[in-house]
């Protein structure tokens, strides 16, 4: 049963400080995408790739928030610096053709 | 841009009860629609799917969901709920051409015994 892991699961750490999250997506997938869901926003796009280029990132905080997906089996979201507003789940899915398939998410909180 | 509207913010129902989960998309054409569902703690997982076809789709755990295009909804059902169906539900739409899903608020379920 194929499905997205991302890592970590938690992360606590204090403002100002690097945040990394890492998403495997399903093998074969094409499309990879970053949501952040918030009780506020609810689910929020960030970003999504399609064969590893990114297509729409607009929805990122450009100046301190960055995605990449260095090879087909790793995609990344980087926060930095971060900030209490950046806590939020974040969620990674991936896809091929009409449906995407979310991972457990990365629970992050900034103190 | 497509929107999408869970007009049910916390629904609660006794098991073995009916549920009926609404959801209303505005959208020029014939959206895909889509229907998660987040246990505490967990991702979104997958619970049925429409393209195209038959307007009455079938799902996991028992779910199945009707798309009217008259009414511009996407209602999701279930004859007899267990309390294992607590959960939070989003219905998502997005374009045919376009890989961006927009997802409703969500509708929280609670389900006593």
């Amino acid at each position: 049963d194929a499905r997205v892991t991302q890592t970590p699961r938690d992360k606590v750490t204090e403002m100002g400080q690097e945040v990394t999250m890492r998403c495997q997506p399903i093998l074969g997938h094409n499309t990879v995408f970053w949501y952040r869901q918030t009780m506020m926003q609810g689910l929020e796009l960030l970003a999504y790739f399609r064969n590893r280029a990114p297509l729409d990132d607009s929805g990122m905080p450009k100046d301190r928030f960055s995605a990449e997906m260095p090879d087909a089996t790793l995609a990344t979201l980087k926060i930095q610096p971060s900030e209490p507003r950046d806590s939020a789940v974040y969620f990674c899915a991936s896809g091929f053709g009409e449906t995407q398939y979310f991972g457990p998410g990365t629970r992050l909180l900034v103190l | 841009a497509q929107s999408v509207t869970q007009p049910d913010i916390h629904i609660t129902v006794s098991e073995g009860a009916s549920l009926e989960l609404r959801c209303n998309y505005s959208y020029g054409a014939t959206p895909y629609l889509f229907w998660y569902v987040q246990s505490p703690g967990q991702g979104l997982q997958l619970l049925l799917k429409y393209f195209s076809g038959d307007t009455l789709v079938q799902g996991i755990k028992g779910f199945e969901a009707e798309f009217k295009r008259s009414q511009s909804s996407f209602n999701l059902r279930k004859p007899s709920v267990h309390w294992s169906d607590a959960a939070e539900y989003f219905c998502a739409v997005r374009r045919s051409n376009d890989y961006k899903l927009s997802f409703g608020a969500g509708t929280t379920v609670t389900v006593r015994a």
